[in-house]
Order: C-alpha cells, then sequence, then structure tokens
C-alpha cells in the first residue's frame, strides 16, 4: 500500500497569504497524484491531476508541483473561499487507491 | 454537464447488507469512464472502495473485496454498490465520481466528478 502523509495537519494563515501544503508518498507515484479542496458538508471537488494540471474550471492561484515522492500544492494568494481541507490521492497504484489524511487550512 | 446521485438507505443493521445505486445525468454511463465509490468517516479522511467500468470491468480495495460488489446498468445509466455483512465501522458518508480513462493502460485516474454523497449508519 502507497501511504500519502500531509503536512501539515492544519495550516492557519490569513486571507492574501501564500499557502505551501506538502504530501509525500511512501514509495514513487510518478507524477500521478491528484489534490482534491473539501468544505463541510461537500464533496470533494478536484483541483489538480497529474501532479501539475489544474481541472476545469479551477483559478490560477491554485498550482501542484512534484514528481516521484515529494509533492506540493500551492494557492499563491488566499480568498476567503480557499479555507477548507484539502486531500491529496495517488493513482498509480491501480490496485488501491490511496489518500491522505488532509491538511485544513484556516484562518488565522 | 455531468450529474451524479447517491440514493439508498440512511440506516443498516449490523450484519445486513447495504446497497447504493447512483444514477448519472448529463453523460452517457458508457462512454470512457471509470466510474467509483469512495467512502469518509464521520470526521475522518477519504477511503477508495472501487471502481467499475461499463463492461463491468472492476477493481477493489484489498480490504473490502470480500464484502464488496459492483454492477452497472446501462440501459439506465446507473452504478451500484453493495456491501455486505456491514459493521459498525462501516458507518460514513458514501460517494459516487467519475474517473477518466487513461487511455494508454485501460485504467482508471483521478475522480473528476463528485456526487453529493449519502450518509449511511449502521446501527441496530
Amino acid at each position: 500500500e502507497i501511504v500519502l502523509t500531509q503536512s501539515p495537519a492544519t495550516l492557519s494563515l490569513s486571507p492574501g497569504e501564500r499557502a505551501t501544503l506538502s504530501c509525500r508518498a511512501s514509495q514513487s507515484v510518478d507524477i500521478q497524484l491528484a489534490w482534491y479542496q473539501q468544505k463541510p458538508g461537500q464533496a470533494p471537488r478536484l483541483l489538480i491531476h497529474d501532479a501539475s494540471n489544474r481541472a476545469t474550471g479551477i483559478p490560477a492561484r491554485f498550482s501542484g508541483s512534484g514528481s516521484g515522492t515529494d509533492f506540493t500544492l500551492t494557492i499563491s494568494s488566499l480568498q476567503p473561499e480557499d479555507f477548507a481541507t484539502y486531500y491529496c490521492q495517488q493513482y498509480y497504484s491501480t490496485l488501491l487507491y490511496t489518500f491522505g489524511q488532509g491538511t485544513k487550512l484556516e484562518i488565522k | 454537464q455531468v450529474q451524479l446521485q447517491e440514493s439508498g438507505p440512511g440506516l443498516v443493521k449490523p450484519s445486513d447488507t447495504l446497497s447504493l445505486t447512483c444514477a448519472v445525468s448529463g453523460y452517457s454511463i458508457s462512454s470512457s469512464n471509470w466510474w467509483g465509490w469512495i467512502r469518509q468517516s464521520p470526521g475522518k479522511g477519504l477511503e477508495w472502495i472501487g471502481y467499475i467500468y461499463h463492461s463491468g470491468s472492476t477493481q477493489y480495495n484489498p480490504s473490502l473485496k470480500r464484502r464488496v460488489t459492483m454492477s452497472v446498468d446501462t440501459s439506465k445509466n446507473q452504478f451500484s454498490l453493495i456491501l455486505s455483512s456491514v459493521i459498525a465501522v462501516d458507518t460514513a458518508v458514501y460517494y459516487c465520481a467519475r474517473s477518466p480513462l487513461d487511455y494508454g493502460s485501460g485504467r482508471a485516474n483521478w475522480f473528476d466528478s463528485w456526487g453529493q454523497g449519502t450518509l449511511v449508519t449502521v446501527s441496530s
């Protein structure tokens, strides 16, 4: 099983600041990693696929980078609607897709 | 624009069978996509249950494989999940979702569209 470890668990920032979220895989997943945003009571929303490709309709302030085992989601300038929980997911191992445990981005 | 909607009982007794259906609208289930189920226990993270192709091909989470069955009904444009012998830890919000087909490998990828989710509680 490929374990995804996200850090930090909680990130406290102010609107306008830059957010950097990390996702580390227990073994290489190449670039087969996606990022999702989830708000309370809602389903996850795809932000990034293939490590760095923004999904349709996702604002340019969201960007993804990395390959192999280390990945980063960056939000360049936080908007009020960006405060949510973020998950990474690997689809390299088709026997078992796994998600990270999430990073909660909260308003400072 | 694709829409997915889960339906099924909100309460299931321990040892019984959980049955959910995902109705797909605005998009053909016979298109080149895999269709998956993911669950989220209260206050916890996301767990992939499995996915199915319109041909009936499936892939299940090994930890649930013994209890999971997925099926697809192309005439109704929907797919279903059956989880047998449920226990309390199966209590979760269950989501259905669409995954684009990787044409090179034939496998599923990320999940680009999700249903709103349905809470299933396992309790007597």
